[in-house]
């Protein structure tokens, strides 16, 4: 069945490294990326998608780059603030399966010092 | 611009106490989702309706109900509420298979304790 794995947190960085999170699929059909973050205290949000290879996603100075061939949808941040801590799901839909839901990773924490 | 909707935010039960959980969204959305989050487990899908009128069982349905009231609403019931039923809830809404791209929206979610 369709699966993400996600590498596992907590991931603690100081602030203004590089955040790289790892994160790898398997789906049936030709899948939908997303990364979803979510704050403390708070429900899950949007943070950037791709629908086809070789998409690249951004938003808020995060990027992601949909790599078909190596079946991966990587995180990257070249400069972490304090406020980027949160914990950051990997996610992929199939559009037009069984019921074409969403598909979550379990997550990985960051918390950035300052 | 309200999105979904939760409520309670907060709420600690009695074991065997029963209660149900509210979700509303306001985008018109054909799907909504019901979702569990324990820590370590990530994100697991309890129930969800791809449409008024229909739901279906996720990966983790025992000891819920859902009713779909209607296009806006849908509910998830707790009819004797276990300590293992302590988590975070979180509905979420979508528009079902196309666009590609489409993700969910979620709710703020409710903190579930079972004492």
């Amino acid at each position: 069945g369709d699966s993400v794995t996600q590498m596992e947190g907590p991931v603690t960085l100081s602030e203004e490294a590089f955040l790289t999170i790892n994160c790898t699929y398997t789906a049936t059909g030709y899948p939908s990326l997303f990364w979803y973050v979510q704050y403390p205290g708070e429900g899950l949000q949007l943070l950037l998608k791709a629908t086809k290879a070789d998409d690249k996603g951004s938003n808020k100075g995060f990027e992601a780059t949909y790599r078909k061939e190596t079946t991966s949808f990587h995180l990257e941040k070249g400069s972490v603030q304090v406020s980027d801590s949160a914990v950051y799901f990997c996610a992929l839909r199939v559009y037009g399966g069984s019921q074409g839901n969403l598909i979550f990773g379990k997550g990985t924490k960051l918390s950035v010092k300052p | 611009n309200a999105g979904v909707t939760q409520t309670p935010k907060f709420q600690v039960l009695k074991t065997g106490q029963s209660m149900t959980l509210q979700c509303a969204q306001d985008m018109n959305h054909n799907s909504m989702y019901w979702y569990r989050q324990d820590p370590g487990m990530g994100l697991r899908l309890i129930y969800y309706s791809a449409s008024e009128g229909t739901t279906d069982k996720g990966e983790v349905p025992n000891g819920y109900n859902v009713s779909r009231l209607n296009k806006r609403e849908f509910s998830l019931r707790l009819e004797s509420a276990a300590p293992s039923q302590t988590s975070v809830y979180f509905c979420a809404s979508s528009e079902a298979g196309q666009p590609r791209g489409y993700g969910y929206t979620f709710g703020s979610g409710t903190r579930l304790t079972v004492v």
